[in-house]
């Protein structure tokens, strides 16, 4: 079976600072992961994913993943936060089929 | 441009009435998805198609039904059994990636309310 945990369902940052969402996995199986955001009344769009080849993912808008197996985490990170980082972040698994378990959610606010 | 598009963006549904929500691809994926989005929940899955006239109850189907009829159409009827339809629907799509894994896309998503 497979589960994802994200810590906090929300997280404040100030502009121009680290922006740092946490995502935790549970797999019996080499994991596919994914983080997608979602902005007010939109669909999800897709930011990374993890497919087994390197550890660090680069995604879009200068979001980073790394894929840290020990620690069974998937954290989300940005250097520096702009105002139109503010939205809902999921973190997702999949054993790389048709599955995908979303967890619940974490929404950031970028403060001025 | 290649895309999920979903209509319509708002529905309002009455008592004992049934709705269809619509999703359209033509990024010619194989795989549809139909997911139900309520706050603080994230998203849990409705039915899912790998190929036309084939689909799957995922994890909350009850009083939900859908037909795949062709390969760029998944629409999802709420049927007058589904109690507390409320949510927002998201449509998606997927691709298979080169080490195997498939990758979700979504439309833009259907609000429903009901009056």
């Amino acid at each position: 079976a497979q589960s994802v945990t994200q810590l906090g369902s929300h997280v404040s940052v100030s502009e121009g600072a680290l922006v740092l969402l946490r995502c935790n996995y549970s797999s019996s199986v080499p994991p596919y992961l994914f983080w997608y955001v979602q902005y007010p009344n939109q669909g999800l769009q897709l930011l990374l994913k993890y497919t087994s080849a390197a550890t660090l993912v680069k995604g879009i808008n200068g979001f980073e993943a790394e894929f840290k197996k020990s620690e069974t985490s998937f954290h989300l990170t940005k250097p520096s936060a702009h105002m139109s980082d503010a939205a809902e972040y999921f973190c997702a698994v999949s054993d790389g089929t048709y599955k995908y378990i979303f967890g619940t959610g974490t929404r950031l606010k970028v403060l001025a | 441009d290649g895309g999920i598009t979903q209509s319509p963006k708002y529905l309002f549904r009455k008592e004992g009435q049934n709705v269809t929500l619509s999703c359209e691809q033509n990024l010619n994926h194989d795989a549809m998805y139909w997911y139900r989005q309520d706050p603080g929940q994230g998203l849990r899955l409705i039915y899912y198609s790998q190929i036309v006239n084939d689909f799957q109850k995922g994890d909350i189907a009850e009083g939900y039904s859908v037909s795949r009829e062709k390969k760029e159409s998944f629409p999802l009827t709420v049927t007058s059994a589904q109690k507390n339809p409320t949510a927002f629907y998201l449509c998606a799509s997927s691709i298979t990636g080169s080490r195997g894994q498939e990758t979700q896309y979504f439309g833009p998503g259907t609000r429903l309310l009901v009056l």
